[in-house]
């Protein structure tokens, strides 16, 4: 069974600090990943998916990479805002069933 | 471009009542989910649909029941509400299976459902 972890569960940063978002599961037999954004009270919205075969996606300040060998994804952030408060979440496509597993988060809020 | 809409976004129930949680999308997609979040967790698959008239159960079915009539809607029902089921609910819809090449799923914003 596929298990997927994020930590920290919380983070905290000032505004302009380069950060990395963790991401580890345990069964690399993976389709895809995706990282994806939620808002309070608002929906999922992804933000990068990287393909099985790739190693990392990259859009605009953000850049995820992928190694399936150990088990992980980073999701990366430069220059961070305070608008990328959010959590952040990551969920793999395994195959199997039309099944995404997700990762519990990571809250980040990014500090003026 | 609407996109996943869902309906209501907040309802209280009562133990034992029944409900149905709206979703429609206007994307066109084949493929439809139904999640729960509960706080603190990942999101949980309950229900899916590969076109209409086919659906299937995910991770965590039980006391809920699902319909796909249209390509655009896939209703979720609850029965019998129990307080397990007190969570709050996305619903999804992709072009292809679960990000299967570039596609990836599109969400509702939720329905917050809380059952006492």
């Amino acid at each position: 069974k596929q298990e997927v972890t994020q930590i920290p569960a919380a983070l905290s940063v000032p505004e302009g600090e380069n950060l990395v978002l963790n991401c580890s599961f345990t069964d690399s037999a993976i389709y895809n990943l995706q990282w994806f954004r939620q808002d309070p009270g608002k929906g999922l919205t992804s933000l990068l998916l990287i393909q099985s075969s790739q190693r990392e996606q990259t859009s605009g300040r953000l850049n995820a990479s992928l190694d399936k060998s150990s088990g992980r994804s980073t999701l990366y952030i430069a220059a961070s805002q305070p608008g990328d408060s959010a959590t952040y979440l990551c969920a793999l496509f395994t195959g199997g069933g039309n099944k995404l597993t997700f990762g519990t988060g990571t809250q980040l809020k990014v500090e003026l | 471009n609407a996109g996943v809409t869902q309906t209501p976004k907040f309802r209280i129930l009562k133990i034992g009542q029944s409900m149905t949680l709206q979703c429609t999308q206007d994307m066109n997609h084949n493929y439809m989910y139904w999640y729960r979040q509960d706080p603190g967790m990942g999101l949980k698959l309950i229900y899916y649909s590969v076109g209409a008239g086919i659906t299937d159960k995910g991770e965590v079915p039980n006391g809920y029941n699902v319909s796909r009539s249209t390509t655009e809607d896939f209703p979720l029902r609850l029965e019998l509400a129990a307080p397990s089921q007190t969570s709050v609910y996305f619903c999804a819809s992709s072009y292809s299976r679960a990000g299967i090449g570039n596609q990836p799923q599109h969400f509702g914003d939720g329905t917050r459902l809380s059952i006492l």
